[in-house]
C-alpha cells in the first residue's frame, strides 16, 4: 500500500518543454508539499498546500505552478524547462501544517537536456 | 534566515557508535527533526525533538539543547544498512516551513 506516490519516477526532456509531475497520498492528510533536491543533495521546500489552499510559496520562478484539485492530490507543472531545473522533486504529506512528521514520495528525477 | 550545519560525511565500523551533530541558528524555533535518506530513495522520519533532552528509539537516539542551538543523532550498534544520509531539519513556529541542513553521509564499513 503506497502512502505517497508520484508519477513519473523519471522524466527526461529538452529545454523549453512543459512538463507535469503528479502526486497522490492515501493517508488522509490535510497538508502536502513539493521539495526540490539538487545535485548537492540540499532538500528545499518549494510549495505547500493545506486543504487545497496554498500556505507556503517559496521564492521559485513563476514557471513552476502547483495545483491541488483535492487534498489528496498535489501536482506540479513546470513551463519552459531550463537546465537548472534538473533535480529530484519530492512530494510529501503530513497530518497538518507545522511540526508533524512528513511522509515523502519516491521522488521524480527530472533531467533537462 | 536559518543556518543549519552538520558534517558532510562520517565513516564508522559495523557494531560501533556514531554521533552526528547539528547546529542551528533560528528565531521562533518549534522543533528539530532527523530524517534518514538512503541513496536514490525518499527521506524517512527518524525523530522529532522540541524539548531539551534525549529521546531514545531503539538503536537511534536524538538529543536537543535549545539554549545552545544544538542537536545530535546517535546511532548505536551500527549495521551496514545504516549507511545513508542523515538530514537535520528545523521548523519555526511561524510559517510552518521545514528547513533542512545539507545532510551527513554515513558510511558503515565491515
Amino acid at each position: 500500500d503506497t502512502a505517497v506516490s508520484q508519477t513519473p519516477k523519471y522524466l527526461v526532456t529538452q529545454m523549453g518543454n512543459d512538463k507535469s509531475i503528479k502526486c497522490e497520498q492515501n493517508l488522509g492528510h490535510d497538508t502536502m508539499y513539493w521539495y526540490k533536491q539538487d545535485s548537492k543533495k540540499f532538500l528545499k521546500i518549494m510549495f505547500s498546500y493545506n486543504n487545497k489552499e496554498l500556505i507556503i510559496n517559496e521564492t521559485v520562478p513563476n514557471r513552476f505552478s502547483p495545483k491541488s484539485p483535492d487534498k489528496a492530490h498535489l501536482n506540479l507543472h513546470i513551463n519552459s524547462l531550463e537546465l537548472g531545473d534538473s533535480a529530484v522533486y519530492f512530494c510529501a504529506s503530513s497530518q497538518a501544517p507545522g511540526a508533524y512528521e512528513q511522509y515523502f514520495g519516491p521522488g521524480t528525477r527530472l533531467t533537462v537536456t | 534566515g536559518q543556518n543549519i550545519d552538520q558534517p558532510t560525511e562520517m565513516t564508522a565500523t559495523e557494531g560501533a557508535i556514531v554521533q552526528i551533530n547539528c547546529t542551528y541558528q533560528t528565531s521562533g524555533f518549534n522543533g528539530l527533526f532527523w530524517y534518514q535518506q538512503h541513496a536514490g530513495e525518499a527521506p524517512t522520519f527518524l525523530s522529532y525533538n522540541v524539548l531539551d533532552g534525549l529521546e531514545e528509539k531503539g538503536r537511534f537516539s536524538s538529543f536537543l539543547s535549545r539554549s545552545k542551538g544544538y542537536s545530535y543523532l546517535l546511532l548505536k550498534e551500527l549495521q551496514m544498512k545504516d549507511s545513508a544520509s542523515y538530514l537535520c531539519a528545523v521548523i519555526k513556529a511561524a510559517g510552518n516551513k521545514l528547513t533542512f541542513g545539507g545532510g551527513t553521509r554515513v558510511l558503515v564499513k565491515p
